[in-house]
């Protein structure tokens, strides 16, 4: 079945460190998407990405980095400059119809992101 | 500006009986407004759209949604409710001016107490 895999499902990081979370879609979708989920205030964007070699900040991409060198992988990597990190981290994908904006995303089960 | 209100944080309902969970929008142009349901550590599933057309929108496990243009309102509603429809519910809005954005409500906290 065609889906969104992310990975791993649970992470932890200490002090200092980076850590990178996968994604990786086969449902041939052109756009990708990084949220933040923390209790009582939604979702809020991190990235997104609309082609392969190309992406834009969200609201709140300070201490996150991105790439996009495949169509079907958007990792996310969560910096040191990060510094409440902890949150449960959610990768989508959409695509375009003619319209362009009638397409529901369709999301990955998420990442929950600790510090020890 | 671009934005969702859901202005209920918890909804308590018996099962059988019918619910409404509430979402209002602010779009300039127009509005391309969805719901998505969350299950404990999971991600979000799609329930339904309104794009444009009829103002009563069917979408799946029996749930449907009112555009209510005047209010600016798109509220989820089921008949019948089953103690499986607990679950974290979110409105989400498109931008018209970047069709790669999407505005998430804060969501709704739906309780069925059988």
């Amino acid at each position: 079945d065609g889906g969104i895999t992310q990975s791993p499902k649970y992470l932890f990081r200490k002090e200092g460190q980076n850590v990178t979370l996968s994604c990786e879609q086969n449902l041939n979708h052109d756009a990708m998407y990084w949220y933040r989920q923390d209790p009582g205030q939604g979702l809020r964007l991190i990235y997104y990405s609309q082609i392969v070699n190309d992406f834009q900040k969200g609201d709140i991409a300070e201490g996150y980095s991105v790439s996009r060198e495949k169509k079907e992988s958007f990792p996310l990597t969560v910096t040191s400059a990060q510094k409440n990190p902890t949150a449960f981290y959610l990768c989508a994908s959409s695509s375009r119809s003619q319209t362009g904006q009638d397409q529901p995303q369709h999301f990955g089960d998420g990442t929950r992101l600790s510090i020890l | 500006a671009q934005s969702v209100a859901q202005p209920e944080d918890q909804v308590n309902v018996a099962e059988g009986n019918p619910l409404t969970v509430k979402c209002t929008y602010s779009v300039s142009g127009n509005p391309y407004l969805f719901w998505y349901v969350q299950y404990p550590n999971r991600g979000l599933q799609f329930l339904l759209k309104y794009i444009t057309g009829d103002n009563l929108v069917k979408g799946s496990y029996g749930f449907e949604a009112e555009f209510n243009k005047s209010q600016t309102s798109f509220h989820l509603k089921k008949p019948s409710a089953l103690v499986s429809d607990s679950a974290l519910y979110f409105c989400a809005v498109r931008a018209s001016y970047n069709f790669n954005k999407f505005y998430f409500g804060s969501g709704t906290k739906l309780n069925v107490k059988p």
